[in-house]
């Protein structure tokens, strides 16, 4: 079946600009998860869902990252106002459930340059 | 802080060669592991995993051994070909927190032909 998907896979702003970068898991996953990946570095947890619930909003850097997650599908990480140092790969990954920790897939990212 | 790190940031092998990709942990009470490939402008891909209850566990072309008492964990590759050149992380889940991956910051395996 079809895995994650992720859109825009590119995105270029402005710095102060909103953006929203949008997330696909694989059908009936239940669990969804954003991270942020620095250029040359490891993957940063950001938040996850559990249905449309977050628990864990932890990881988010800044009250201006925001995520949602509608019908325990498609999710939408909002970035607001963006800054330089936002830049990054946003990867999505979905599982079976978080209970049983099931394999986390991703997808392919979104590529966001703020200038 | 705790982190789970790597000890070589790239390695070069020899097509044909088998490689070992390293990895240190620093939470013992971490209980799942896995090993990802990212290769160059996509998602991580999972290749294997091993739980703490496990020493060893075997995939194609593909072992994971997990050493408990040092916090090591290591990936080797079979008869390593161009294609595996990727770089690989490591991850780990904690018992506290089954829904997120710490992630090591990666290490490039470079194929030569």
């Amino acid at each position: 079946g079809a895995g994650v998907s992720q859109s825009p896979s590119n995105k270029v702003t402005e710095k102060g600009k909103d953006v929203e970068l949008r997330c696909d898991p694989i059908s009936g996953h239940t669990a969804l998860y954003w991270y942020r990946q620095r250029l040359g570095q490891g993957l940063e947890f950001l938040i996850y869902f559990q249905g449309n619930s977050a628990p864990d909003k932890s990881g988010l850097p800044s009250d201006r990252f925001s995520a949602e997650r509608t019908g325990e599908s498609v999710s939408t990480l909002t970035i607001q106002r963006t800054q330089q140092e936002d830049s990054a790969v946003y990867l999505c990954a979905s599982s079976l459930s978080v209970v049983r920790k099931e394999t986390q897939y991703f997808g392919p990212g979104t590529r966001l340059l703020v200038l | 802080g705790e982190s789970v790190g790597l000890h070589l940031p790239t390695l070069s092998v020899q097509e044909g060669d088998n490689s070992i990709i390293n990895c240190a942990y620093s939470n013992s009470a971490s209980d799942y592991f896995i090993w990802y490939k990212q290769e160059s402008g996509k998602g991580p891909q999972f290749i294997i995993d091993i739980r703490s209850n496990m020493d060893k566990r075997q995939g194609q072309r593909v072992t994971v051994l997990l050493n408990k008492t040092v916090k090591h964990l290591s990936l080797q590759i079979a008869a390593t070909q161009p294609g595996d050149s990727a770089v690989y992380f490591c991850a780990e889940n904690r018992m506290d927190s089954s829904y997120k991956l710490i992630f090591g910051s990666g290490t490039r395996l470079l194929v030569r032909p």
